[in-house]
């Protein structure tokens, strides 16, 4: 089945300084890629939609200066949280539609990426 | 945006019996998607289960099984057989055919088998 390979899968980062999570799509490709947060106990936020070649989509609220996506291939997205604050300490969870032209094609979803800034 | 409810945010059965958890949701939408995804303490999100508007018939996968009502906007989501590997926090999903790309996930429900 298709495989959606995070990296890295935590991170510990100080206050200020930026990190950067990659979200690959390991046997398929992925013109649109989904970047979620998940606070714990809770749903699932789209934050944004990256699409290859192109600038992403961010969803209302999220600061897209802050939350920096780059899908520059087909098989890679990546999500970079700039002049990180503990408040953007998070869980991060990427995700890809294999088949992108099938309409009930699922999402699948990466490991996800646990951010702690202190 | 469309809007998807779980009015249970938790969850309890005993392991070998049947639970079923509630979903509903809103849409003006004739022709949609809908999906349960699994989510175990590893935090990794699986696909249980899909099931196309269009299709009248529930769809089944194994002890895994909906209760689609498409005039009640409601897709519940049966296990049969519980065993303690099916513990884990379980999001009902819309994706609609029509506008985009975008899933929405419902709250979720934290399911508990008891041993």
């Amino acid at each position: 089945g298709a495989v959606v390979s995070q990296h890295p899968s935590w991170v510990i980062c100080k206050s200020g300084t930026s990190v950067k999570i990659e979200c690959r799509s390991l046997d398929f490709q992925a013109t649109t890629m989904f970047w979620y947060r998940q606070f714990p106990k809770q749903s699932l936020m789209l934050m944004a939609t990256s699409n290859e070649g192109s600038k992403a989509t961010y969803e209302q609220g999220v600061e897209k200066d802050k939350f920096l996506i780059n899908h520059a291939s087909l098989t890679l997205s990546t999500l970079t949280v700039t002049s990180a604050h503990p408040e953007d300490s998070s869980f991060y969870i990427c995700s890809a539609r294999e088949w992108e032209g099938r309409l009930n094609s699922p999402l699948h979803f990466g490991n996800g990426t646990r951010l702690t800034v202190t | 945006a469309q809007t998807v409810t779980q009015s249970q945010p938790e969850m309890s059965v005993q392991e070998a019996e049947t639970v079923t958890l509630s979903c509903t949701y809103d849409t003006s939408e004739s022709d949609y998607y809908l999906f349960w995804y699994k989510q175990p303490p590893s935090r990794q999100m699986i696909l249980v289960i899909r099931q196309e508007a269009y299709k009248q018939q529930n769809a089944t996968e194994n002890r895994f099984s909906v209760n689609f009502q498409k005039a009640a906007k409601s897709f519940s989501l049966k296990i049969s057989d519980s065993q303690l590997g099916d513990a884990a926090m379980y999001f009902c999903a819309y994706r609609s055919a029509n506008t985009g790309n975008q899933f929405y996930f419902g709250t979720g429900t934290s399911l508990t088998v008891i041993p």
